[in-house]
C-alpha cells in the first residue's frame, strides 16, 4: 500500500522565520510528488517534483525531491501570517490513472 | 470563468437520504477526482474517471456512486447516506501527461443526521 509521512503534524512559528516541512513516501512506482496549499477551501497547487536534486522556487517557496531516500522538504523562508495554511504533500504513484496519494498535511500557524 | 466548481456548498441530510454532489469543469480536463477529507485522515479518493464513461474505485468508495456521461460532469451520489459519510468532499480535475497536476474545487461540507 503507498504511504505517505508528513512532519510534522503541526508547527507554530513567528513571522520572519524560516519554517521546512518534511515528506516522506513508499509507493510503488513514483512518478512525481505535488505539494499543495490548503486555507479555508480548495487546495491550491504549489509545486510539482519528479526530478532528484533540482529545486522548484517560487517566491520565498522552494521544494526539492531526494528521490533515493524518498523524501521531499517544501522551505518558506521569511515567513508571513498569509502563510498561515495546511501543506499537503501527495505522490502520484504511477500507471496510467494519475491517482495522488496524500499525506495528512502539516498545519502550519505564522503569528505576527 | 474557467475552473471546477461544486454545488452546492453546504448540504444537511438525515441518514438514508440520497444525496448527489455535482462536479463541473471548464478546462476540458480528461481526469476527474473525487476525495474526501477528514480529520486525521487528510485527502482520501473516492473514485475517479479517466475519460466519459470510464471511471474506477479509489480506496473509500463504499457507499458512493459516480458517472460521467460528459466529460466535463462528475457528479458523485451518496445511496443512502450514513453518519459515517459526515465529510467535506472535494472535486478535482487534471489533464493527462506526466507534468498535469490536480486543480481543485471549493469543496462540498456535507453533514449527515
Amino acid at each position: 500500500e503507498d504511504k505517505v509521512v508528513q512532519s510534522p503534524l503541526s508547527l507554530v512559528v513567528h513571522e520572519g522565520d524560516t519554517v521546512t516541512l518534511n515528506c516522506s513516501y513508499e509507493v510503488t512506482n513514483f512518478r512525481s510528488l505535488l505539494w499543495y496549499k490548503q486555507e479555508k477551501k480548495a487546495p491550491t497547487f504549489l509545486f510539482m517534483l519528479t526530478s532528484s536534486g533540482i529545486e522548484k522556487k517560487s517566491g520565498r517557496l522552494s521544494s526539492i525531491l531526494d528521490k533515493k531516500e524518498l523524501f521531499s522538504i517544501l522551505n518558506i523562508t521569511a515567513t508571513q501570517t498569509g502563510d498561515s495554511a495546511i501543506y499537503l504533500c501527495a505522490v502520484n504513484s504511477g500507471g496510467s490513472n494519475y491517482k495522488l496519494t496524500f499525506g495528512k498535511g502539516t498545519l502550519l500557524t505564522v503569528n505576527p | 470563468d474557467a475552473g471546477i466548481t461544486q454545488s452546492p456548498r453546504y448540504k444537511i441530510t438525515e441518514t438514508g437520504r440520497q444525496v448527489t454532489l455535482m462536479c463541473h469543469q471548464t478546462w476540458s480536463h480528461s481526469y476527474m477526482f473525487w476525495y474526501r477529507q477528514d480529520l486525521g485522515h487528510g485527502l482520501r479518493l473516492i473514485y475517479y474517471s479517466a475519460a466519459a464513461d470510464i471511471t474506477d474505485k479509489g480506496e473509500v468508495s463504499d457507499g458512493y456512486v459516480v458517472s460521467r456521461s460528459k466529460t466535463e460532469n462528475f457528479p458523485l451520489t451518496l445511496e443512502s447516506a450514513t453518519r459515517s459519510q459526515t465529510s467535506v468532499y472535494f472535486c478535482a480535475s487534471g489533464g493527462q501527461g506526466l507534468d498535469q497536476p490536480q486543480h481543485f474545487g471549493d469543496g462540498t461540507r456535507l453533514s449527515i443526521l
